[in-house]
């Protein structure tokens, strides 16, 4: 597609229930990358794929977080057990190649509300 | 880790007015400097992007000036219009896989 597409837009989680957030990268981008927005707030990072290769996952808040990208397309974010703490938006990021040099395309970002 | 801190958090100007907004940063390996623009409902938009071997970049009414030693940078936007209503944010990289943000300025151009 022409852009980063996300899904779903907004999810409304009650505590302790497990959620997927998808995010369908533009064709052919190598790198992904996952970023966490609390209101008001600027993006922090939370993980970063190459292709499949899920290469850094130190931004992850906690083990309750997990990324994949199986094929190296589509990646999905999923969080066990929501905690209010949890309600943000979720962006998600491609780049043909490499880091933040070769300029990121973000998309509109999921919002969640942990109720 | 890398620290960045943006000022004003809000700025107004009137329209056809020039806006300024300052960053700093605390790693001195910090080598990649963007700028970007969010609306409401929407994510970050890359504006304009500066490294670290050059001192000052423009591109039609937006230019980034960068100062490595004092290690703060600017975003300046000239001619504002009503469309430049937004809230902008820097970051800093330091060539690793991550972008370090700013908590954001909100500039609203008064028509």
């Amino acid at each position: 597609g022409a852009g980063v597409s996300q899904s779903p837009r907004y999810k409304v989680a009650k505590r302790g229930q497990d959620v997927a957030l998808r995010c369908d990268p533009i064709s052919g981008h190598v790198s992904l990358f996952w970023y966490q927005q609390a209101l008001g707030q600027g993006p922090e990072f939370l993980t970063y794929f190459q292709n499949e290769a899920q290469l850094d996952k130190s931004g992850l808040p906690s083990d309750r977080f997990f990324a994949e990208r199986p094929e190296g397309s589509v990646s999905t974010l999923k969080i066990q057990r929501t905690q209010q703490e949890d309600s943000a938006v979720y962006l998600c990021a491609s780049s043909v190649t490499g880091g933040p040099y070769y300029g990121y395309t973000f998309g509109s970002g999921t919002r969640l509300t942990v109720v | 880790g890398e620290n960045v801190e943006q000022h004003p958090s809000t700025l107004s100007v009137q329209e056809g007015d020039s806006a300024v907004i300052k960053c700093t940063y605390s790693d001195s390996a910090s080598n990649y400097f963007p700028w970007y623009k969010q609306e409401l409902g929407k994510g970050p938009q890359l504006i304009i992007d500066i490294r670290s071997n050059v001192g000052e970049k423009k591109d039609q009414r937006i230019a980034v000036t960068l100062n490595k030693t004092a290690k703060h940078f600017s975003l300046h936007i000239t001619e504002t219009q009503p469309e430049d209503s937004a809230v902008y944010f820097c970051a800093a990289s330091r060539g690793n896989n991550r972008l370090a943000f700013g908590k954001g300025n909100q500039v609203v151009v008064i028509p």
